[in-house]
């Protein structure tokens, strides 16, 4: 079974550290895209990172700098190492895979990250 | 700033038919990349329901369906039913990001 499971989420304080973790099955992470996409409470979804089957990296503005996308291959796991974390990165984080034919077509359930003093 | 623009909500009587509108630039659906429409319901994951402007994945009903034209791209459901009550997102590439971009998302009402 095709399949996502993020974890990694938590209460930190501002300012704070998370590695977010993606473990998928059925499937090769470095085969397909993959990307975060995060929704904050109440609100819509919003972009964060993406990671090429070949390797290549890009970042929404707003986390630009502070978060990194990253994959292992041998534990066919995606990560997103969450740094300098401010109130509004306040979400919850899903994991997606990219289709070939477009499209996210698998999603995790998510893992919350709730940024508070 | 790149955006893609989504009526905040929509509604429709069981089996009347809705349209959800999604309208970009010319750095993303004017540019010729295609749009994905998603489905979430509450508490749950999106799920991808439309992909390449008018495909739907195995599963999909075909009461819902996709089209584009110029910078815009809209997603229709014939035959409301209940369980369509959900959120709705358009979502597209952009050149100037360079990155992924998700319409604001539209909230569906079955009356």
């Amino acid at each position: 079974e095709v399949q996502l499971v993020e974890s990694g989420g938590g209460l930190v304080q501002p300012g704070g550290s998370l590695r977010l973790s993606c473990a998928a099955s059925g499937f090769s992470v470095s085969d397909n895209y993959m990307t975060w996409v995060r929704q904050a409470p109440g609100k819509g979804l919003e972009w964060v990172s993406i990671i090429y089957s070949g390797g290549g990296t890009y970042y929404a503005d707003s986390v630009k700098g502070r978060f990194t996308i990253s994959r292992d291959n041998s534990k066919n796991t995606l990560y997103l190492q969450v740094n300098s974390l401010r109130g509004e990165d306040t979400a919850v984080y899903y994991c997606a895979r990219g289709a070939d034919a477009g499209g996210m077509d698998v999603w995790g359930q998510g893992t919350t990250v709730t940024v508070s003093s | 700033q790149s955006v893609l623009t989504q009526p905040p909500s929509v509604s429709g009587a069981p089996g009347q038919r809705v349209t959800i509108s999604c309208t970009g630039s010319s750095s993303n659906i004017g540019a010729g990349y295609d749009v994905h429409w998603y489905q979430q319901s509450p508490g749950t994951a999106p799920k991808l329901l439309i992909y390449g402007y008018s495909n739907r994945p195995s599963g999909v009903p075909d009461r819902f369906s996709g089209s584009k034209s110029g910078t815009s791209a809209s997603l229709a459901i014939t035959g409301l039913q209940a369980e369509d009550e959900a959120d709705y997102y358009c979502q597209s590439y952009d050149s100037s990001l360079s990155g992924v971009l998700f319409g604001g998302g539209t909230k569906l009402t079955v009356l």
